[in-house]
């Protein structure tokens, strides 16, 4: 089974702090992606990536980038932390479109 | 119309009962199709892929209904632990090989 870690499960920041979200796989899987997850909007894409150094914007781009310099790391930028971003980070990778995805456990963000 | 809806619930249901849940997909050509638990505050977890044959999995049974878009999911002799939220994941075609979508979830809960 493929093992998707996040480095944080809860972390507290100041607006405007810039933010980064960790999230490795131990798999040799090109896909990996960053959803958001908030009551009663579900879970909502933000990037993904299909391969290094590639990168495709999801459906709420919008103050976030991300960076993958190896095929394993996927990470999460937040240039410019506000208070909507204060939300439930989830960072998944997929073995393959039969097989669903992978999920870490989660970065519970506070944007204070 | 929403590429997945589900009924958000809550569904009560009494310890041993039995509960059903459709989930409807908007675009015929989608390929995949999975049931995903969530508990509170953790990452959704994969429950069971569904096969167009449908498939069983202990007490739980996943169906697809081609024809009328929609899957379901079916648990028999209910057990509290089955408290969750059921996620309804689909891959429509359109969008990439391997980006799925997700419905906002249904929410049970077992009553003892």
């Amino acid at each position: 089974d493929v093992k998707v870690t996040q480095s944080s499960r809860y972390l507290v920041k100041r607006t405007g702090e810039k933010v980064f979200l960790e999230c490795v796989q131990d798999m040799d899987h090109e896909n990996m992606f960053w959803y958001r997850q908030d009551p009663g909007l579900g879970l909502r894409l933000i990037y993904f990536s299909y391969d290094v150094k590639m990168k495709e914007k999801g459906d709420i781009p919008e103050g976030y980038s991300v960076s993958r310099e190896k095929k394993e790391r996927f990470s999460l930028i937040l240039e410019s932390a506000s208070t909507n971003q204060t939300s439930m980070y989830l960072c998944a990778a997929i073995q393959g479109a039969n097989y669903g995805y992978t999920f870490g456990s989660g970065t519970r963000l506070t944007v204070v | 119309r929403k590429e997945v809806e589900q009924d958000p619930g809550p569904f009560n249901v009494p310890e041993g009962a039995t509960v059903a849940f459709n989930c409807t997909y908007s675009n015929s050509a989608s390929q995949s199709f999975f049931w995903y638990r969530q508990d509170c505050r953790k990452e959704p977890k994969l429950l069971m892929s569904v096969y167009s044959s449908g498939n069983e999995d202990g007490r739980f049974t996943a169906q697809l209904n081609r024809a009328s878009q929609y899957i379901s999911l079916l648990i028999r002799d209910s057990k509290l632990s089955d408290s969750a939220t059921y996620l309804c994941v689909v891959n429509p075609p359109n969008f990439g090989n391997e980006k799925l979508t997700f419905g906002t979830g249904t929410r049970l809960t077992i009553i003892p």
